[in-house]
C-alpha cells in the first residue's frame, strides 16, 4: 500500500516549454486535489476532482490544466510554464463522506522554471 | 469566508520545553480545524483535527489543540518539546462541499537541544 505518489520527484523547465505531473492513489480515494506550496504562503488549492471524469477549479487555477481519466490517477499539465509556476506542488487525496476528513498527501514535486 | 491565521512564522524552543503554536481562525458558521505537520522535505502528515465534538483535541506524538470559540482560535502545544518535533506546521479550516483546504501560511517550529 504505497498511499499517495507523485512523479516526478524534481524537474526543471525552460520557459514556455509543457509538462504534465502525474499523482496515483491506491486507496481508492473519490477526491483528488492539487496543491502548490510557495514561501511565506503555505498550500492553495490549484485544481480538484470529486471523482473520474470530473474537475474543477481551485484558487489558484490560472495556467494549469487537469484530467482525471482513470480513479486513481490525477494529472496536471502546464502548456506553456512561466517562472511564477516555480513552485512545490502536493498531489492529495481523501475518501468521500462527511466523516472522512483527513486529506493524504504525497511527497511533493519540486518544479522550478528558468 | 473562511481563513486562518497563524500568528507567528517561527517559533524556538529548547528540548523539554513547552510548546505554544498559535491560530486564530474566521468562519461564519462552525468551522472544521486541523493541524497539519510537514517535515523538510515530506508531505504533509495530520496531527489532529476539531470537527464540532469535544473542544480539546489530542492529536498524534503528545500535540493537542484547544478549540475556543469566543476567541476563534485553535492553538496547538505540546507539554515537552522534543528534537524530532523540528518541522513546519500548518493550522488549516475545512471549506463546505468536498471540504477543501484553507492552509494558513505555516510556523516553522524550531528545536534545540
Amino acid at each position: 500500500n504505497a498511499g499517495v505518489t507523485q512523479t516526478p520527484k524534481f524537474r526543471v523547465l525552460k520557459t514556455g516549454q509543457s509538462m504534465t505531473l502525474l499523482c496515483a492513489q491506491d486507496m481508492n480515494h473519490e477526491y483528488m486535489y492539487w496543491y502548490r506550496q510557495d514561501p511565506g504562503m503555505g498550500l492553495r488549492l490549484i485544481h480538484y476532482s470529486v471523482g473520474e471524469g470530473t474537475t474543477a477549479k481551485g484558487e489558484v487555477p490560472d495556467g494549469y490544466n487537469v484530467s482525471r481519466l482513470k480513479k486513481q490517477n490525477f494529472l496536471l499539465g502546464l502548456e506553456s510554464a512561466a517562472p511564477s509556476q516555480t513552485s512545490v506542488y502536493f498531489c492529495a487525496s481523501k475518501n468521500q463522506g462527511s466523516r472522512a476528513y483527513e486529506q493524504y498527501f504525497g511527497p511533493g514535486t519540486r518544479l522550478t522554471v528558468t | 469566508a473562511q481563513s486562518v491565521t497563524q500568528l507567528d512564522s517561527h517559533v524556538s524552543v529548547s528540548e523539554g520545553t513547552p510548546v505554544l503554536l498559535r491560530c486564530n481562525y474566521s468562519s461564519s458558521y462552525s468551522p472544521s480545524l486541523f493541524w497539519y505537520v510537514q517535515h523538510p522535505n515530506k508531505g504533509l502528515q495530520l496531527l489532529l483535527k476539531y470537527t464540532s465534538a469535544a473542544t480539546l483535541v489530542k492529536g498524534i506524538n503528545g500535540f493537542e489543540a484547544e478549540f475556543k470559540k469566543s476567541e476563534t482560535s485553535f492553538h496547538l502545544t505540546k507539554p515537552s518539546a522534543h528534537m524530532s518535533d523540528a518541522a513546519e506546521y500548518f493550522c488549516v479550516v475545512s471549506l463546505p462541499g468536498f471540504q477543501k483546504l484553507v492552509f494558513g501560511t505555516g510556523t516553522r517550529l524550531l528545536v534545540s537541544p
